[in-house]
């Protein structure tokens, strides 16, 4: 089984530019997560889809901040513009149902893009 | 709002040492609890994950057990090896329509031979 792939894996900017990155799950999960891990923390969510629908985004920053799930497969999450405070690894993770009491939402994480804003 | 706590925040044990890893939450209404192992420059993988009607669940040398009256969280690693050493977070799932998560920042456990 194919594991969940991001891209890039690295990327440097200046502060005030824009940047996306890009997340393929694991074909037939229709639950798709982005978190932000700052450097020492534990990831925080940033917006979760099921399927091609947004189910939480209560932590997105949305005046920069913005991601789409087209067709309930690939997922794009854009940053305009870049603060100094967004330098992060920002975290992709699917899995096959949204959580429930059955524990179906065991995730499975990318191995993540390391964003440096200077 | 949720925190999620783990302590120690770093761990450091000679190789064939039996340790515990601890996770606290605030909200005992979780839907349920992962533990996920982190290596340097990687993404998550998941260990274990505990329904909230279970009390533990085992995978080989890994034994994860919840409580939540206490709202407490162990990883119990039997027989550490110097590969067990990673950054070791748990996460909860709420039982909200969205199920929100919420993670600790980990304990970083060093084994040494």
């Amino acid at each position: 089984e194919a594991g969940v792939a991001q891209s890039p894996r690295y990327k440097i900017i200046e502060k005030r530019q824009s940047v996306a990155f890009w997340c393929n799950p694991i074909s037939g999960h229709a639950t798709l997560y982005w978190y932000q891990q700052i450097l020492g923390q534990g990831p925080k969510l940033l917006i979760q889809f099921q399927n091609n629908g947004v189910v939480d985004d209560s932590q997105l920053p949305k005046d920069r901040f913005s991601a789409e799930r087209l067709k309930g497969v690939d997922s794009t999450l854009k940053i305009q513009p870049a603060k100094l405070e967004d330098s992060a690894v920002y975290l992709c993770a699917s899995s096959p149902r949204p959580p429930d009491r059955a524990g179906a939402n065991v995730l499975t994480f990318g191995a993540g893009s390391r964003l440096t804003v200077l | 709002k949720q925190e999620v706590t783990q302590i120690p925040a770093a761990l450091s044990v000679p190789e064939g040492e039996n340790l515990v890893l601890n996770c606290s939450f605030t909200d005992s209404a979780i839907y349920n609890l992962q533990w996920f192992r982190q290596d340097p420059g990687k993404g998550l993988t998941s260990l274990l994950l505990i329904q909230s009607s279970q009390r533990e669940q085992t995978s080989g040398r890994l034994n994860a057990s919840l409580d939540k009256s206490s709202g407490r969280s162990t990883l119990y690693i039997a027989a550490s090896q110097p590969g067990d050493s990673a950054t070791y977070l748990c996460g909860e799932w709420r039982n909200t329509n969205a199920g929100k998560s919420t993670f600790g920042d980990g304990t970083t456990l060093t084994v040494k031979p």
